[in-house]
């Protein structure tokens, strides 16, 4: 059982084009993040949610606690984006569920 | 430190052997998170400290796994009579604050246990 799906698992997309990761979450939650996985393996904090929207240069970030979906969304794709994309969920005994990640790979 | 440090960051032990995996969290964090991520998986939580304290470690797998803070900064995991099973990296975390609204990850230690 996974308490935290994203999808899609894979996803390809041409320099430029507007991305959109989702992730849904079946545990009540105090906080969702947003991470990013390097090809390198370095993983790096990109957004921390509990409601409504964050915008971080191309990076914008949405959730809705009722239905327990975030999204990620990339504007103007660029292939330094190719990376992992993991969605966490934070407990509020401080316990986190991570989903799998989204694979994505910008080309030129 | 400037970052979160691991060490060492590769490992290779024979199957029955001990392991001892250490964090350097970044300095003066209050919490540090421990967990495990499988090749090609999304990172498992194994457990955390709030300072020395350990309020949770429901994640980790079995009673061969242990982890430590005792002074309330450096941590250690320690995998008693590794298991091929536990071949992993194990990644550590930090947060500024007691509820992990910030975390900071280490590069991560590559367990392979053959």
């Amino acid at each position: 059982k996974n308490e935290v799906e994203q999808s899609p698992q894979n996803l390809t997309a041409q320099e430029g084009e507007f991305i959109t990761i989702n992730c849904s979450y079946s545990v009540g939650i105090s906080a969702l993040h947003w991470l990013q996985q390097h090809p390198g393996g370095g993983i790096v904090s990109l957004f921390m949610l509990s409601s409504g929207k964050k915008k971080h240069g191309r990076l914008i970030a949405t959730i809705n606690i009722q239905e327990k979906h975030s999204s990620l969304h990339i504007t103007a794709s660029h292939p330094r984006d190719s990376a992992v994309y993991i969605c966490a969920v934070r407990l509020t005994g401080n316990q986190f569920y991570f989903g799998t990640g989204t694979s994505l790979t910008v080309i030129p | 430190g400037a970052g979160v440090s691991q060490s060492p960051r590769y490992k290779v032990t024979k199957r029955g052997q001990d392991v001892t995996l250490r964090c350097d969290p970044i300095s003066s964090h209050a919490t540090l998170y421990w967990y495990q991520q499988a090749l090609g998986q999304g990172p498992e939580f194994l457990t955390y400290f709030n300072y020395e304290a350990q309020p949770d470690k429901s994640g980790l797998p079995s009673d061969r796994f242990s982890a430590e803070r005792p002074e309330g900064s450096i941590s250690t995991l320690t995998i008693q009579r590794t298991e091929q099973r536990d071949s992993a990296m194990y990644r550590c975390a930090s947060s500024p604050d007691r509820v992990g609204n910030t975390i900071y990850f280490g590069e991560g230690s590559w367990l392979t246990v053959v």
